[in-house]
C-alpha cells in the first residue's frame, strides 16, 4: 500500500521545470516529501494536511488533494543542487486506528540537473 | 542529542550471524521509525513505534527481524541468522510525534557476507 510516484526517473537542464505526482490508494491524512542526495540520508522538504493545501520551498512547491489522495512537487527553475531522489511519503487517515501514522514512502523520483 | 543517531554506521557479518542495530533519536521524540534502503532502492517500512503504544510491525519481511524500543527513547533492531538478501542501509527516523516531520539518521550499512 505504499505511493506510486511518477516519473521513476527525470533529467532537466538548470533552468528547466519539472513536477513529480504521488497517488495513493488509501486516505491521507498526510503527505510528506523527502530528498535524498546520493549516499546521504533523506531530508525533509515539506509536509501538506489539508485537502487542496499548497506549500512553498524555495522554489519547490508542493499541493496536495485530498480528495484524490494525490500530491504533486513542483521544481521551478531547477539548480544543480536540487539533483537527488525524492520521496513521498504517506501517513494513514487519524481514523484508521493503530499504526495510522505508519510513514509509507514510494520508490522515489530520481532527478538530475545537468548544467 | 542533536540528531539522530546510529550505530555502527557499518557493519559486515558473516551469513548466519545475528546482528543487532542501535537508534537513538532525538529526546522528547515519540514516533520512531526502521527502514531498510537496499542499493539504488526506495525505502522500505519496516516497524513504527508511537509512545507506549503497541508498535506497528506490519512491514518485518520475516521472523528473523524483530525491533524493540523502551518507552521513547533507545531502540534496537536485531536480525536473526542474517542472510545475504538483508545486505542494506537500515535507517532510523524519529518525529515530534506521529505524521509529524521525520528526522532520518544516517544509517547503518550492512553487509552479509
Amino acid at each position: 500500500q505504499q505511493p506510486v510516484q511518477s516519473p521513476q526517473a527525470v533529467i532537466l537542464r538548470e533552468g528547466e521545470d519539472a513536477v513529480i505526482n504521488c497517488s495513493s490508494s488509501k486516505a491521507l491524512y498526510s503527505v510528506h516529501w523527502y530528498r535524498q542526495k546520493h549516499g546521504e540520508a533523506p531530508v525533509f522538504l515539506m509536509i501538506l494536511l489539508k485537502g487542496g493545501e499548497q506549500k512553498g520551498h524555495e522554489k519547490i512547491s508542493a499541493s496536495f488533494n485530498e480528495k484524490k489522495q494525490q500530491s504533486s512537487l513542483y521544481l521551478t527553475a531547477s539548480q544543480l543542487s536540487y539533483s537527488g531522489t525524492y520521496f513521498c511519503g504517506q501517513a494513514g487517515s487519524i481514523y484508521s486506528g493503530a499504526g495510522s501514522y505508519q510513514l509509507t514512502f514510494g520508490k522515489g523520483t530520481k532527478l538530475s540537473v545537468i548544467p | 542529542g542533536a540528531g539522530v543517531s546510529q550505530s555502527p554506521s557499518n557493519k559486515v557479518t558473516e551469513k548466519g550471524k545475528d546482528v543487532e542495530l542501535r537508534c537513538d533519536p532525538i529526546s522528547g521524540h515519540t514516533a520512531l521509525y526502521w527502514y531498510r534502503q537496499r542499493l539504488g532502492q526506495g525505502l522500505e517500512f519496516l516497524i513504527y513505534f508511537q509512545g507506549n503504544s503497541a508498535p506497528d510491525k506490519s512491514g518485518l519481511p520475516s521472523d528473523r527481524f524483530s525491533a524493540e524500543r523502551t518507552g521513547e527513547s533507545v531502540s534496537t533492531l536485531t536480525i536473526q541468522r542474517t542472510q545475504q538478501e538483508d545486505s542494506a542501509v537500515y535507517l532510523c527516523a524519529s518525529s515530534l510525534r506521529g505524521g509529524n516531520e521525520a528526522f532520518f539518521g544516517q544509517g547503518t550499512r550492512l553487509t552479509v557476507v
